[in-house]
């Protein structure tokens, strides 16, 4: 059974800070998944990282995959306000299904 | 513009009723998704379909029911004999096995009175 633990769960920073979000997931997932969702709206698709080693950007925000760690983060480079919301990894369980499994999300607070 | 509708948005219930969410997508998309997110908390998978007129159990199956007639449309039936209904709705969908990514439609938020 794919288990799939973020942290921190509660992030609070100032504008301007570097910080990292953390993904474990416990057992072999073929793709990993980083969502954006805003409060009280729908998931916003952030990245897909599909294999091993594999770094996506975009503006301030850049995603990598460890598959033998089992490992995925979500680095924050030099925050601003509009980055507030909360982050979702998921991973899709191995073999064909396509059904993902949630963390329980880290909500991003960036201080002025 | 193509997309995943869902209604409607906000929904009331009175406890013992049956209700039906609505989704639907111009996607062309194969696969598609109900989950349930509680405050706080992440999505839990209710049921999906890969394929028209079939449909799986995902994780917290109990006390809902789907259909799935045509590829465009799964509703969700929200029965009475779910003890706990308050929650937002998100219904998703993907291009199947092939797909790589799901997409999210606008979500349901519905509250039993």
């Amino acid at each position: 059974e794919l288990k799939v633990e973020q942290n921190p769960l509660f992030l609070s920073m100032q504008e301007g800070k570097n910080y990292t979000i953390y993904c474990n997931y416990s057992t072999t997932s073929d793709r990993l998944y980083w969502y954006r969702q805003d409060p009280g709206k729908s998931l916003e698709s952030l990245f897909v990282l599909l294999s091993n080693g594999a770094v996506k950007q975009e503006g301030r925000l850049m995603a990598s995959l460890d598959t033998k760690a089992r490992l995925s983060t979500l680095h924050i480079t030099a925050a601003v306000h509009d980055l507030s919301a909360t982050y979702f990894c998921a991973g899709r369980i191995q073999g064909g299904s396509e059904k993902l499994v949630f963390g329980k999300g880290t909500k991003l607070t960036v201080n002025p | 513009d193509g997309g995943i509708t869902q209604s409607p948005k906000y929904l009331f219930r009175k406890e013992g009723q049956n209700v039906t969410l609505s989704c639907e997508q111009n996607l062309n998309h194969d696969a598609m998704y109900w989950y349930r997110q509680d405050p706080g908390q992440g999505l839990r998978l209710i049921y999906y379909s890969q394929i028209v007129n079939d449909f799986q159990k995902g994780d917290i199956a109990e006390g809902y029911s789907v259909s799935r007639e045509k590829k465009e449309s799964f509703p969700l039936t929200v029965t009475s004999a779910q003890k706990n209904p308050t929650a937002f709705y998100l219904c998703a969908s993907s291009e199947g096995l092939a797909g790589v990514e799901q997409f999210f439609g606008p979500g349901t938020r519905l509250t039993v009175l």
